[in-house]
């Protein structure tokens, strides 16, 4: 069965650092990947995809994040975080039909 | 924000009880699908549905059953709820017109405690 990990359960910065979140995905064939976002109180949101080309894709509010394919990585980047990032981030694969394969989460608090 | 709704926001129920709940979609997307979110587990999906009476199980379905008889409704049942059931349980839909690349819009979720 797929799996995926992201390795950074907790992460706590200060405005105006650099963020990147991990996660690494099991399967070996062709692959979707998503990250969504989940803000205090609210829905979960998609962040940003990557299907084909570019491996390097741009989402909403400054995130973005590269695909590597040799190492099964989807990692999340954000030059310069601000306190409204305050969330949780999932990292989803899809792999087959429509059905996605969340990572554990991430969260993040951003301190003012 | 896509159109769904999730019914009841809040539960506690009693261990052994029957519990249903509803999400409703206003968009009349082809796919729902139903997911449990716990601790350091993300979200893991409990069944999902690809059309009207056509449903299927996902990772975790031991002790849940769905049924969709409408477009617009999908029920989740727990036929005897116990405290493991205990978890935020989110709804969620996609068109189903590109096979792996369809975003998922989620609900509001359901937070639901079995004592």
């Amino acid at each position: 069965a797929q799996s995926v990990s992201q390795h950074n359960h907790h992460v706590i910065l200060s405005e105006a650092a650099s963020l990147e979140l991990g996660c690494n995905y099991s399967y070996g064939g062709t692959v979707n990947l998503f990250w969504y976002v989940q803000y205090p109180g609210q829905h979960l949101q998609r962040l940003l995809k990557y299907f084909s080309g570019d491996p390097l894709v741009k989402g909403i509010k400054g995130f973005e994040a590269e695909f590597i394919k040799s190492k099964f990585s989807f990692n999340l980047r954000k030059p310069s975080v601000q306190w409204s990032d305050t969330a949780e981030y999932f990292c989803a694969v899809n792999n087959a039909g429509n059905m996605l394969t969340f990572g554990g989460g991430t969260r993040l608090m951003v301190k003012p | 924000d896509a159109g769904i709704t999730q019914s009841p926001r809040h539960k506690v129920t009693e261990t052994g009880t029957p519990v249903t709940l509803r999400c409703h979609q206003t968009e009349n997307h082809r796919y729902m699908y139903w997911y449990r979110q716990d601790p350091g587990h993300g979200l893991r999906l409990i069944h999902y549905s690809y059309g009207v009476k056509d449903t299927d199980k996902g990772e975790v379905s031991d002790g849940y059953s769905v049924s969709r008889s409408k477009t617009e409704d999908f029920l989740l049942t727990l036929e005897s709820a116990t405290s493991s059931q205990t978890s935020v349980y989110f709804c969620a839909i996609s068109e189903g017109v590109a096979e792996g690349t369809d975003t998922q819009y989620f609900g509001p979720g359901t937070r639901l405690t079995v004592l």
